[in-house]
């Protein structure tokens, strides 16, 4: 079956220090993945996906990017934090059965950003 | 663009009663895939019952079913005697059909359950 991580859980950072959040997925083969984050009381917006190693889109413009260096791994990252860059960041994924891009995301367990 | 209305922020229920959540969608596209997502204290996303556009009827799972009006743009979620566990952030979602396209979210609606 596949799984998704997220690491760290949880991460307090100060202004202008760099981030890096990492999520891996098992059990499946070149998945679509995704991050997302969620504002405090909000939904959730999209803020890059990746179909493939090295292939980023960027939904958002702002001081965050995002690398795909293999296949199951995605990774969000910023060279200085900023004040609104705090919130909870969700990883997800969705594969291809068949040859088809199955509808639904998966969703990992989420990293809690809080920077300070 | 597409968008996703909950128009409650904040439901509550007796356990073993029934409650339902509302949810509207605005879309020009005739394929599509419609979401609702539950998102405990824990706050991990875990997907509750998914609804594909082009079938008319509506989907369940278990406790959880939806009224899928699609002419109406309503996709609306119910829970049939409800649990202490129901308790959550719930999140109606949007899905364009193929491609990597992204979700759309509603900006969900707590629901409490009262013993």
């Amino acid at each position: 079956s596949q799984t998704i991580h997220q690491w760290p859980a949880t991460l307090v950072q100060p202004v202008g220090s760099p981030l890096s959040l990492e999520c891996t997925v098992e059990g499946t083969s070149n998945p679509n993945l995704y991050w997302y984050r969620q504002a405090a009381g909000r939904g959730l917006q999209l803020l890059f996906y990746s179909v493939g190693i090295g292939q980023i889109s960027s939904e958002v413009p702002q001081n965050l990017s995002a690398s795909r260096p293999q296949d199951r791994q995605f990774i969000l990252s910023s060279k200085k934090l900023l004040l609104s860059d705090s919130g909870f960041y969700l990883c997800a994924w969705r594969t291809v059965t068949s040859g088809r891009l199955t509808d639904t995301q998966y969703f990992g367990p989420g990293t809690r950003l809080t920077v300070l | 663009a597409q968008t996703v209305t909950q128009s409650q922020p904040e439901m509550s229920v007796q356990e073993a009663e029934t409650v339902t959540l509302s949810c509207t969608y605005d879309t020009s596209e005739s394929d599509y895939y419609l979401f609702w997502y539950k998102q405990p204290p824990s706050r991990q996303m875990i997907l509750v019952i998914r609804q594909e556009a082009y079938k008319q009827q509506n989907a369940t799972e278990n406790r959880f079913s939806v009224n899928f009006q699609k002419a109406a743009k309503s996709f609306s979620l119910k829970i049939s005697d409800s649990q202490l566990g129901d308790a959550a952030m719930y999140f109606c979602a949007y899905g364009a059909q193929g491609g990597s396209e992204k979700l759309v979210f509603g900006k969900g609606t707590k629901l409490t359950v009262n013993p």
